[in-house]
């Protein structure tokens, strides 16, 4: 298995423009997980999704931010408009029945 | 609310010497993940503990979970410089579900 495949790895945007993270799950993971992790925040959960419905969404920072995953091969969050404070590593991870969870390698964005 | 602790949080140690991370969580958890994560890139599962007692080695890392402390240790035998990296420890969420909990990591850095 190719493991979670995240796209794409850096992204660079200019402020109030649009981004779209992509991520596509292990087959077979039935959660998937949506991180951001600054230095001065650590690490920290936006959202995640069981069989393709969003189960908790509290992490996600203001309505700028939303995700989707119309499938279970497919998730997608999306910033919109973007601003600097978001400027951050996007990780996200899928998992399957209590074994802990397998991390895509991340999206840097960087909003100037 | 579900919290896990880590100490240190910061390390930095000669190499070949040995040292143990720490790892404490507040309710009850019959298991427990530990990852890896290199400057830059993303996190890394290192060892799933699934019971009382469990112990895992893998090279010059050993981890061990003791659910009646609430415990976990990492234990670093004769370190190297290629170990350095930030260490994180999680345990599930009380949801019931594939939510995992996060500690705030451990930093180490050893000096070659």
């Amino acid at each position: 298995d190719a493991g979670v495949i995240q796209s794409p790895r850096h992204e660079v945007t200019e402020m109030g423009q649009e981004v779209t993270l992509r991520c596509k799950p292990i087959s077979g993971h039935d959660y998937l997980f949506w991180y951001r992790q600054t230095m001065m925040r650590g690490l920290e959960l936006l959202i995640y999704f069981n069989n393709n419905v969003p189960i908790d969404d509290s992490g996600m920072p203001e309505d700028r931010f939303s995700a989707k995953m119309p499938n279970a091969s497919f998730s997608t969050l999306k910033i919109q408009p973007s601003e600097p404070r978001d400027s951050a590593v996007y990780f996200c991870a899928s998992s399957f029945s209590g074994y802990g969870y397998t991390f895509g390698s991340g999206t840097r964005l960087t909003v100037v | 609310e579900l919290k896990v602790e880590q100490n240190p949080l910061f390390l930095s140690m000669q190499e070949g010497k040995n040292y143990t991370i720490y790892c404490n969580y507040s309710t009850t958890s019959d298991r427990l993940y530990w990852y890896r994560q290199d400057p830059g890139k993303s996190l890394e599962s290192l060892f799933v503990l699934l019971s009382n007692g469990a112990v895992k080695q893998e090279g010059r890392l050993m981890a061990s979970l003791d659910t009646k402390a609430r415990l976990s240790t990492l234990h670093i035998t004769a370190a190297v410089h290629d170990l350095s990296a930030t260490y994180f420890c999680a345990v599930p969420s009380m949801n019931r579900d594939d939510k995992i909990i996060f500690g705030k990591g451990t930093r180490l850095h050893i000096l070659p």
